[in-house]
């Protein structure tokens, strides 16, 4: 099973701030198979980012995916009060799919 | 519009079963898998299983193999996640979710909260 491993636990920032979502794979992860979620509370997650770096359908342009093999990031450009929520990654190229612990984005 | 909307939340008690059904509209339902996620409360998401709704064909999660079936009415475009044997820490909520071949979990559910306390 591939483990997910993402860092940092939680992030405090203020609206407006850059945010960097870091993931790391136990082994390596296709590119086309990660991708990342945004989860508020009493909502169904919701896809962000595919593909590692393609965002999903009507996602803005401030969420941008990178990363390769074992290492992958998520990186919010400017903070929206909207975007204070859970991010998981997960891959879904090799079963059983894993999710990452979640990076809990808060407002500082 | 794609929907997958849930059953409702359940109560039960250890030992028990639970189904939580996902019906599905706004698409072919044959065409995509729908997978199940749960999360438990204060924990982050965790992948059960998968259905192929086209053949019934099922993939589950060792962590619940034996105690999780997963089967599909094509006639109604709903599946099912039928859990056994319930303890305390089965409580959660449970999420379907499409997908596509290749893909991520594009649609979700709106997610069942099944509570299991004696």
């Amino acid at each position: 099973e591939i483990v997910l491993t993402q860092s940092p636990g939680t992030l405090s920032l203020s609206p407006g701030e850059r945010a960097i979502l870091s993931c790391r794979a136990s082994q390596s992860v296709s590119s086309s198979s990660l991708a990342w979620y945004q989860h508020k509370p009493g909502q169904a997650p919701s896809l962000l980012i595919y593909g590692a770096s393609s965002r999903a359908t009507g996602i803005p342009d401030r969420f941008s995916g990178s990363g390769s093999g074992t290492d992958f990031t998520l990186t919010i450009s400017r903070l929206e009060p909207e975007d204070f929520a859970v991010y998981y990654c997960q891959q879904y190229g090799y079963s059983p799919w894993t999710f990452g612990q979640g990076t809990k984005v808060e407002i500082k | 519009q794609v929907q997958l909307v849930q059953s409702g939340a359940e109560v039960k008690k250890p030992g028990a079963s639970v189904r939580v059904s996902c019906k599905s509209s706004g698409y072919t339902f044959t065409s995509y898998a729908i997978h199940w996620v749960r999360q438990a409360p204060g924990q982050g998401l965790e992948w059960m299983a998968w259905i192929s709704p086209g053949n019934g064909n099922t993939k589950y999660s060792q962590k619940f193999q034996g105690r999780v079936s997963i089967t599909r009415d094509t006639s109604a475009t709903t599946t099912y996640m039928e859990l056994s044997r319930l303890t305390s820490e089965d409580t959660a909520v449970y999420f379907c979710a499409r997908v596509g071949f290749g893909e991520p979990m594009g649609y979700w559910g709106q997610g069942t909260l099944v509570a299991v306390s004696s």
